[in-house]
Formats: structure tokens, C-alpha cells, sequence
């Protein structure tokens, strides 16, 4: 697609419900991110993939977060058991890298989780 | 941590101003980036600069490195309402270049 695409742009749930939530990356971009931005504040990184190496989880904060990617296309991002302090925006972006090449990343406009 | 830190977290100025925010680090760098966000929601590049680069300019930003101090500062100048936003610097850290860590971000108010 032209840009990334990210669902659902909103999601309200209950404390303790599983949520999955999508990213759809820009064709051909072989590197994806996801980020956590709570209310006022910077982002967070979760994790990173690139094209068929091991993911860098180093930035999701608990077991309770995982991710996964198929290829170099659509990523899943699921929080187990959601507790409040979940809330927050949940921004994807992708990259396309090549070699030792900067990276410059394209957003989408990010999910809005709210646990109550 | 190795987030960068923006300041001041805030800043308002009248339109036809200058604006100056300021991006310190703490490890050596691959590249610095500036986002600029609007919204809360998706982050858009504005300008990338590199570690073996002190000064960049593109449109109305100038972003200028000085790895000495591990800061950046971007200007904007001549400012509009329209540049009301929220700016972030991303740091690519040497050994982990694949992975941008972002500061904590400056909020830009610009009136007419």
C-alpha cells in the first residue's frame, strides 16, 4: 500500500482481555517497528524486525506482550491479560534498509488502546 | 537509559519566530533524526543527519551535530501555525544502527 496501515485505530477493553493489533507495512520495506507511546510522552520502543532475522524483542516490557511477522508483510502485535497501565498508543512503522544504510522510518497513524 | 532528551519540553512563540529545540544523547551515534508528529498519533521524518556531519539544511529546518557534546539543535525559521507540533529527535546508536531510540520529544506552539 501507500502507506502504513495500522488496526483498529481505536480499541477499547476491559482489564484482563487478550487485544491483537495489526500493522500493515509499506510494500517492499523489509524492516518493522513497533513502538508504545503513552499519553504525553516519547516513544517506547517494543520490538524490531528485519526481513527473515531474529526479531530484537529487548524493548517489550513483560510475557505478556509478543509480536510476530510473516515474511516481510503483515506484524501482530498481542497483549495478554491487558491491565490499565497498557493504555497507550501503539505506533508501527517500516523501514526499507539496505545494508549498513541509515533508516528512516514511516509511521502509521498508530492504535489507541484504552483498558479500563 | 539510552533515550535522548529534548528541551525545553515545551515552547511557544508568535508566528514570524525563530524556534530552537535541542536534542542531547548519551552514547556514540550512526545518524540523529528529527520526527515531527502532530496529534499524538504517526511520527513524518523531517531530516537526517549524519555522525561525520555538523551542520544540514533542508526548506526552513537547519539541524546542526556536534558529537563532542552528543547534542543536536534543530531551527525552524520563520515559523507558522502551521509547524504546531511535536518534535522528537532519533538516535541510531553505534552497533545497534537498525534500532532509533527517541527522546522524550519538544512541544511546539506557534501563534498567530
Amino acid at each position: 500500500g501507500a502507506g502504513v496501515s495500522q488496526s483498529p485505530s481505536n480499541k477499547v477493553t476491559e482489564k484482563g482481555k487478550d487485544v491483537e493489533l495489526r500493522c500493515d507495512p509499506i510494500s517492499g520495506h523489509t524492516a518493522l517497528y513497533w513502538y508504545r507511546q503513552r499519553l504525553g510522552q516519547g516513544l517506547e520502543f517494543l520490538i524490531y524486525f528485519q526481513g527473515n532475522s531474529a526479531p530484537d524483542k529487548s524493548g517489550l516490557p513483560s510475557d505478556r506482550f509478543s509480536a510476530e511477522r510473516t515474511g516481510e508483510s503483515v506484524s501482530t502485535l498481542t497483549i495478554q491479560r491487558t491491565q490499565q497501565e497498557d493504555s497507550a498508543v501503539y505506533l508501527c512503522a517500516s523501514s526499507f534498509r539496505r545494508g549498513s544504510g541509515a533508516n528512516v522510518l514511516t509511521f502509521g497513524a498508530g492504535s489507541r488502546l484504552t483498558v479500563l | 537509559s539510552q533515550q535522548g532528551e529534548e528541551d525545553p519540553q515545551a515552547l511557544s512563540i508568535q508566528e514570524g519566530e525563530n524556534a530552537t529545540m535541542n536534542c542531547s544523547y548519551k552514547t556514540s551515534i550512526n545518524n540523529l533524526q528529527w520526527y515531527r508528529q502532530n496529534s499524538g498519533r504517526g511520527l513524518v521524518h523531517l531530516i537526517l543527519i549524519r555522525s561525520n556531519e555538523r551542520e544540514k539544511h533542508s526548506g526552513r529546518l537547519r539541524v546542526t551535530l556536534d558529537t563532542s557534546k552528543k547534542s543536536s539543535s534543530l531551527l525552524i525559521t520563520a515559523s507558522r501555525a502551521a509547524d504546531t507540533a511535536s518534535y522528537f529527535c532519533a538516535t541510531a546508536f553505534t552497533g545497534t544502527a537498525s534500532k532509533l531510540t527517541f527522546g522524550t520529544g519538544t512541544r511546539l506552539q506557534v501563534t498567530l
